[in-house]
């Protein structure tokens, strides 16, 4: 399996603020991907971050409010840009296709951000 | 926009009772994997179903699929007031990675 550590674990930020949050694995990934859960919610998927390239985004999330980099295969950050209070969310990284795998894909711990 | 809905949305029982969750899908997909969250912690993997499969075990664990109904089904056996979390299913389709998560359930189990 793969263990994945998330920085910060919580923050509370200001409006109008950035947010950057990396999210650590132990062992090479081929695939890392960032979702966001809205209080009381589900999971929603935000991109997928590609190494060595630029990141695949959903339907719904832009480059300019979501910016990721994913600079080798074990490491990756997501940036909460220009924030407001409707950015308050957990936000957590998952990851799949490690040696040994099937599919399954595996969380962080999140982020907790709350935006005042 | 979600891939399915999970039912019930909360479900109380008592400890030492099964829990039974169902979760349904709209489209095609290759696999079905449920995850526990602790009030709201990171996401714990607890099965991975493929699309060829019917039933899979793991410890208090059993998970079915019924492609032909576009649902998945999760029993958790004898509980424990340890179970007590949010159980979410999540589809893949074809052979992307990417998840697409259900609403989700909230479970309680009462001591």
């Amino acid at each position: 399996s793969a263990v994945i550590s998330q920085k910060p674990s919580r923050d509370i930020c200001q409006r109008g603020t950035s947010l950057t949050i990396q999210c650590q694995v132990d062992s090479q990934v081929t695939m890392m991907f960032w979702y966001r859960q809205q209080p009381g919610q589900s999971l929603t998927l935000i991109a997928t971050a590609n190494q060595g390239s630029e990141a695949t985004y959903e339907s719904g999330f832009v480059i300019d409010k979501f910016p990721i980099s994913r600079p080798n295969l074990t490491f990756s950050t997501l940036t909460v840009s220009n924030m407001s209070p409707e950015d308050s969310s957990i936000y957590l990284c998952s990851v799949g296709g490690w040696q040994g795998s099937n599919h399954e894909q595996f969380f962080g711990p999140g982020t907790r951000l709350t935006v005042l | 926009s979600q891939q399915g809905e999970e039912d019930p949305q909360a479900l109380s029982i008592q400890e030492g009772e099964n829990a039974t969750m169902n979760c349904s899908y709209k489209t095609s997909i290759n696999n079905l994997q449920w995850y526990r969250q602790n009030s709201g912690r990171g996401l714990v993997h607890l099965i991975l179903i493929r699309s060829n499969e019917r039933e899979k075990h793991s410890g208090r664990l059993r998970v079915t699929l019924d492609t032909s109904k576009k649902s998945s089904s999760l029993l958790i056996t004898a509980s424990r007031a340890a179970d007590t979390a949010s159980y979410f299913c999540a589809t893949t389709m074809d052979s992307s990675y990417k998840l697409i998560f259900g609403s989700g359930t909230r479970l309680l189990v009462r001591p």
